[in-house]
């Protein structure tokens, strides 16, 4: 019964190519979020999605697309990928009425870009 | 801004030692806060939390207080395990959308 499932768990392209990573969650949550943690793990939040509609855009390069079929999934598209952006993408999702927005992450994603 | 402030790593300490790793923050209003631990090669996991001042989280040992005359919540643990050893993460939410504001991240390594 995983809460916050996140495919592939590893991947590894070369520049240039386009890639996938897909999220689920089975918890019920309206919002979800995709952040990027690189080496010094540090954590950037990206996007969010609520309810299927965009509520956090960071600043990040136009590559990166994220899709939101719906409130339980939300997926990130990353066109012509570049050697930066090797990193742990994480997924996480929060609860509509939890005031405190406590997010639930899911294992994440290593993207290796050769 | 808001903002979170947490100590540097790493942190290195023998096992049954004192543990306690510093969060200050800055924030407008009264946002909840939030310690997360990252274990090896895991994704992120809620440890504890508070929602308002003086309000005190603990788990599995961990506890942090939430002051506001201090804005801090600082995390603590008596006695550390090696199974302790992870990164930890201090948090805040505030404002409307949702958004979590994060520490650097503090690593821990605890040996036998």
């Amino acid at each position: 019964d995983t809460a916050v499932s996140q495919t592939p768990k590893y991947l590894v392209t070369q520049m240039g190519n386009d890639k996938s990573i897909k999220c689920e969650q089975n918890l019920g949550h309206d919002t979800m979020y995709w952040y990027k943690q690189d080496s010094k793990k540090f954590l950037k939040i990206m996007f969010s999605y609520n309810n299927k509609e965009l509520i956090i855009n960071e600043t990040v390069p136009n590559r990166f697309s994220p899709k939101s079929p719906d409130k339980a999934h939300l997926n990130l598209h990353i066109n012509s990928l570049e050697l930066g952006d090797s990193a742990v993408y994480f997924c996480a999702s929060s609860a509509v009425g939890d005031s405190s927005y406590e997010q639930y992450f899911g294992p994440g994603t290593r993207l290796t870009v050769t | 801004g808001n903002s979170v402030t947490q100590m540097e790593g790493p942190v290195t300490l023998s096992e049954e030692a004192f543990l306690t790793i510093n969060c200050t923050y800055t924030a407008t209003g009264y946002p909840s806060l939030f310690w997360y631990v990252q274990y090896p090669g895991e994704g992120l996991q809620l440890l504890l939390k508070a929602t308002k001042a003086d309000d005190k989280g603990s788990n599995k040992g961990f506890e942090a207080t939430y002051r506001k005359e201090t804005t801090s919540f600082h995390l603590e643990k008596g006695s550390v395990q090696v199974s302790d050893s992870a990164v930890y993460f201090c948090a805040l939410s505030a404002g409307n959308n949702r958004k979590l504001i994060w520490g650097l991240g503090t690593s821990l390594a605890v040996n036998p």
